[in-house]
């Protein structure tokens, strides 16, 4: 089965400091992993993914298959950064699971001025 | 750029009553979900659709739900006796094969 968790529902920094926001998967296969971002109660916007290993908005993400972490990180934070964030497994396995997202519980940001 | 449409934005049903979600999703896409974030939670996976059929249902999709492709454009999500524990945000997605997703903007359905 596959698993995402995010320890920490709540993070709060200061603008301009640096942010981590931790998430670990559990996947018997070869995962994709994914970051989204919803802010306000809008839409769920696609931040990053792995595969892709590009920065958006200041954020990377690298996945360590070791520790089976994929971890979203940003030198330093900016008050419009605050929002929940949410990592995401998708299943690439094929079969009927093809595509499913499977996600953390999140974790809302506060990025204070 | 393409976006996925979902109406209404709210829905307001009486408890027991039928509602019928829809989405609008990309064109060119093959794959379709629906997902639910019941307020202060997690989004779940409910159901994924491919091909006009059902690929993959949580165990949060049982009988009272159900999807339709019923045009070729739009993808509904039927849920046909509404429960208190129904009420949640449910956000419709699309993808092309091995691409990411794009969601839709949610529909906040209340029963009351």
């Amino acid at each position: 089965a596959q698993r995402v968790t995010q320890p920490e529902k709540l993070l709060s920094v200061f603008k301009g400091a640096p942010v981590e926001l931790k998430c670990n998967y559990s996947y018997s296969g070869s995962p994709e992993l994914f970051w989204y971002v919803q802010y306000s109660r809008q839409r769920l916007q696609l931040l990053l993914r792995h595969i892709s290993r590009e920065s958006i908005k200041g954020f990377t993400a690298d996945l360590n298959k070791g520790e089976t972490s994929f971890h979203l990180k940003k030198p330093f934070a900016q008050e419009e950064d605050s929002a929940m964030y949410y990592c995401a497994l998708r299943n690439n396995a094929g079969g009927t699971s093809y595509g499913k997202l499977t996600f953390g519980q999140g974790t809302i940001l506060t990025v204070h001025p | 750029e393409p976006e996925v449409t979902q109406t209404p934005s709210h829905q307001v049903t009486q408890m027991g009553q039928e509602v019928i979600l829809r989405c609008v999703p990309i064109s060119n896409h093959l794959y379709f979900y629906w997902y639910r974030q019941i307020l202060g939670q997690k989004v779940e996976f409910l159901v994924s659709f491919y091909n006009n059929e059902i690929s993959e249902k949580s165990e949060i999709f049982d009988d009272q739900f159900s999807v339709e492709r019923p045009d070729g454009s739009n993808f509904t999500l039927k849920i046909r006796s509404t429960k208190l524990e129904d009420s949640a945000m449910y956000f419709c997605a699309s993808s092309e094969y091995s691409a990411g997703y794009t969601f839709g903007s949610g529909t906040r359905l209340t029963v009351v």
